[in-house]
């Protein structure tokens, strides 16, 4: 089985400051990697995935994930905060295979102050 | 432009009603899903489809069903729906293609539903 843990229901920083949203995954295969983001009364949206290759994947609007397999992390990151990056945002994994399901974290709140 | 659509963005129903919640998409995609968003708890799926006319079960079935008659539509059914059942609902599709495929297990979503029991 596979289970995805996201460390803090809630992260708020400041305008131009790091962003830094945590996960944490278990798989008994290889794993595939997302992260989506959701803004207000929408449905997700892709912001960048890891399927194989380069551990370092960047994404839209300026994120980027790393997947550190001996840490069975997948976080991302960005390096100045933007007032639009304010939504919610959802790590998943998937083992692959024939099993096209994924599995989503409780989500993370992005909350950006002026 | 890809697209998934469905077929209300806010929808309100009394206890004991039956509800249809459709999707809809255009990528000619195998998979599609049914997910239930609550706050705190992220996404569950309820329902998940590979094929035409073939379904399976996800994590929280009780008290829905489905139904997928064409490749592009994918049917939710609260037979009797229920105050619990208040919620968002998503759906989502994907391809099928192997590993080599730069779309493989990407899931593509509508923009939700929400759905209000009184």
């Amino acid at each position: 089985a596979q289970s995805v843990t996201q460390l803090g229901s809630h992260v708020s920083v400041s305008e131009g400051a790091l962003v830094l949203l945590r996960c944490n995954y278990s798989s008994s295969v290889p794993p595939y990697l997302f992260w989506y983001v959701q803004y207000p009364n929408q449905g997700l949206q892709l912001l960048l995935k890891y399927t194989t290759g380069a551990t370092l994947v960047k994404g839209i609007n300026g994120f980027e994930a790393e997947f550190k397999k001996s840490e069975t992390s997948f976080h991302l990151t960005k390096p100045s905060a933007h007032m639009s990056d304010a939504a919610e945002y959802f790590c998943a994994v998937s083992s692959g295979g024939s099993n096209y399901k994924l599995t989503f974290g409780k989500g993370t709140l992005l909350t950006v102050n002026p | 432009d890809v697209k998934v659509t469905q077929s209300s963005r806010y929808l309100v129903k009394r206890t004991g009603e039956k509800v249809f919640l459709e999707c809809v998409q255009d990528m000619d995609h195998e998979n599609m899903f049914w997910y239930r968003q609550d706050p705190g708890l992220g996404l569950r799926l309820i329902y998940f489809s590979y094929d035409v006319k073939m379904k399976e079960k996800g994590d929280i079935p009780e008290g829905y069903s489905v139904s997928r008659e064409k490749k592009e539509r994918f049917s939710l059914i609260l037979e009797s729906a229920s105050t619990n059942q208040t919620s968002m609902y998503l759906c989502a599709s994907s391809r099928q293609q192997g590993p080599g495929d730069s779309l493989y297990n990407e899931q593509f979503f509508g923009p939700g539903t929400r759905l209000t029991v009184l």
